[in-house]
Formats: structure tokens, C-alpha cells, sequence
């Protein structure tokens, strides 16, 4: 599983609260990943980082932030949540393949945010 | 950007029936082509995958074939099970360090004991 945990798992939350969701990884991968997950979307790109302070954005980054201080800890923040968003929430890792020659993505558990 | 789109949205299938789901991507430098299966309430799980550079790839009873001219890859499941019963997902992207995947939507599929 790539030894990627999430964290809360579960979390209902009231409009215009900040959120902080929290990813961390025990096997010292470099590039780590928020994606969203909604009927009708598949999975999309929120925010990625490429090393400890070095960050970018995805596809979806409006209304969202992320930290990375340390290797294994990548946060993502909703500084004012809104229902909009509302959905699933994943933390990913890529991992250079066994022939080195490529990199695989792998998936944390997931955590689902409500906004009412 | 690339695009990915996936098909048939959602797939039921007898017991032992062959399953496949399309996609199509719209990148021509895309050259990774993985596949999640979802379960309920967990996250997407990489099953298989392929490269530009290769044509099929199997493992056990699923397969993933790539037609890079049209820009077309799918995934085989033969003898399906019960178990095989989850959303499946495609993807494209560039392979590098950092990966700009693009996912299709999505294919529910239900084995039907």
C-alpha cells in the first residue's frame, strides 16, 4: 500500500471553516499528490509537490493550499470551506518502477469532507 | 491538456463472462497507460499498466491492449468473478518523475453471481 495513511478519514464541517487534511508517507517518496474524487469527474489534479517546500498546482487548486515541511507529510488546506467542495479526497505517491525505467502512482485510503 | 475518456460507464457481466472497458486520449505524447480498480470506500488500486512502446500486456486474467495510431487502450478481464466487481478506471500521462496523470471517469462494473 505504499505505506500511505490519511488523515481524518471522516470529516463534516461547516461552511467558511478552515480544513487541513493530512497525508503522510513512510517510504521517503519525493513526489507526492492531492487529487478530488466526484461522480462525473473521475479523479482530478488539486496540488502536487516535487520535494520538501517545492509545490505547484493542478487542475482544481482554486480555494485550496498545500505544505510540505517535511518528506513524508504533504497537507492540504481548504482556507474557507465551501459545498462546492464537498467529495473525496486522495493522497498518492509515485514510486520509480522495479526496472527503474518509469514511475507508478499509488493511492491513500481516502478521506471523505462534508461542508454543510 | 490531454483528455481521457472511458467507456461504457457502467459494465454487468454473468459469472465467467469476458469484461472490457475503453478509453481513448487525446495527447500523442502520453506514453503510460495505468489502470486502478476502486472498491467501496477505498482508494484506487494500480492493477496494470502499459507503455507506449508496448502493444499487450497480460497478467493472470486481465489484459490491457494500446493502439497508439488511434489513440485507443483497453482493459480485458476474462473469467470474471464477483470479487473483479468495482469502479475501474483509466489513465494517460507522460511518465516522469512527476506525473501529470489524467483519469477517465470511470466504469462500474458488477459481476453477476
Amino acid at each position: 500500500d505504499a505505506g500511505i495513511t490519511q488523515s481524518p478519514r471522516h470529516k463534516v464541517t461547516e461552511t467558511g471553516t478552515p480544513v487541513t487534511l493530512r497525508c503522510h508517507q513512510t517510504e521517503n517518496h519525493r513526489y507526492m499528490y492531492w487529487y478530488r474524487q466526484d461522480p462525473g469527474h473521475g479523479l482530478r489534479l488539486i496540488h502536487y509537490s516535487y520535494g520538501v517546500k517545492d509545490t505547484d498546482k493542478g487542475e482544481v487548486s482554486d480555494g485550496y493550499s498545500v505544505s510540505r515541511s517535511k518528506t513524508e507529510d504533504f497537507l492540504l488546506t481548504l482556507e474557507s470551506a465551501t459545498s462546492s467542495q464537498t467529495s473525496v479526497y486522495f493522497c498518492a505517491i509515485s514510486e520509480r518502477t522495479g526496472t527503474g525505467l518509469a514511475y507508478e502512482q499509488y493511492f491513500g485510503p481516502g478521506t471523505r469532507l462534508t461542508v454543510t | 491538456g490531454e483528455n481521457v475518456e472511458q467507456h461504457p460507464s457502467t459494465l454487468s457481466v454473468q459469472e465467467g463472462d469476458s469484461a472490457v472497458i475503453k478509453c481513448t486520449y487525446s495527447d500523442s505524447a502520453s506514453n503510460y497507460f495505468p489502470w486502478y480498480k476502486q472498491e467501496l470506500g477505498k482508494g484506487p488500486q494500480l492493477i496494470i499498466d502499459i507503455r507506449s512502446n508496448v502493444g499487450e500486456k497480460k497478467d493472470q486474467r486481465i489484459a490491457v491492449t494500446l493502439n497508439k495510431t488511434a489513440k485507443h487502450f483497453s482493459l480485458h478481464i476474462t473469467e470474471t468473478q464477483p470479487e473483479d466487481s468495482a469502479v475501474y478506471f483509466c489513465a494517460a500521462s507522460f511518465s516522469g518523475g512527476y506525473q501529470k496523470v489524467t483519469f477517465g471517469i470511470g466504469t462500474k462494473l458488477q459481476v453477476i453471481p
